[in-house]
């Protein structure tokens, strides 16, 4: 089984920019969710889609969405980019949305804003 | 509010030697909780969870609500188990990883 698989893997973008990331969650999973890493704040919780409804939120600004497809792959989007957004990009998926749920991480979207 | 605290940046054991990796969280509720693991240019994935109360590559974690600890124990250590290591809860009816800065484990020979 594929595990959850993330586009493009690396990317440079101009401050002022908008960038999109793409996530395709383990075959079956319905559940996908998004992460932000970085090396001051670690890992943090950006949004959670199940079903094409958006379930959960993290605290981060308006600029930054996703949205989720019908065959459950997923997509992140960040407008009006910031050298603060520069950072690892992670999607994880789960089979449903309990909180119980193991979450399988994909190898993650490296983003350079300058 | 949801927190996880790793209090160790760095923790540094000689292999055969037992390790333990801390963790405290803060949450008004029954919180679960998890351990994940980061092995060097591998993707994060999870060590094991306190509901499933199973021990993987030998570590094991209790969770005390007492002290709201999960804390990760092996008794002896491998060179293998160097990694990034991050304890993370996540609530109840919500699934959204609430993760600790994370510990970096380095087993010397």
């Amino acid at each position: 089984k594929a595990g959850v698989t993330q586009t493009p893997r690396y990317l440079i973008k101009t401050r002022g920019q908008q960038v999109t990331l793409s996530c395709s969650p383990i075959s079956g999973h319905r559940s996908v969710s998004w992460y932000q890493q970085t090396p001051g704040q670690g890992l943090q919780f950006l949004f959670e889609y199940f079903s094409e409804t958006q379930r959960n939120k993290g605290n981060f600004p308006g600029r930054f969405s996703g949205r989720q497809f019908s065959n459950s792959r997923s997509e992140m989007n960040v407008s009006t980019l910031e050298l603060g957004d520069s950072a690892l990009y992670l999607c994880a998926s789960s089979p449903d949305s309990h909180p119980g749920n193991t979450i399988y991480f994909g190898e993650g979207s490296w983003l350079t804003v300058v | 509010a949801q927190r996880v605290t790793q209090p160790e940046k760095l923790l540094s054991v000689f292999k055969g030697a037992p390790v333990e990796l801390k963790c405290n969280y803060s949450y008004s509720g029954s919180p679960e909780l998890f351990w994940y693991v980061q092995y060097s240019r591998q993707r994060l994935q999870l060590l094991l969870r306190h509901i499933s109360r199973e021990s993987i590559k030998g570590f094991t974690a209790d969770l005390n609500k007492g002290e709201t600890s999960f804390h990760l124990k092996k008794p002896f250590a491998q060179e293998e188990d160097s990694a990034m290591y991050y304890c993370a809860l996540s609530g109840q009816g919500a699934q959204k990883l609430v993760f600790g800065q994370g510990t970096r484990l380095t087993i010397n020979p």
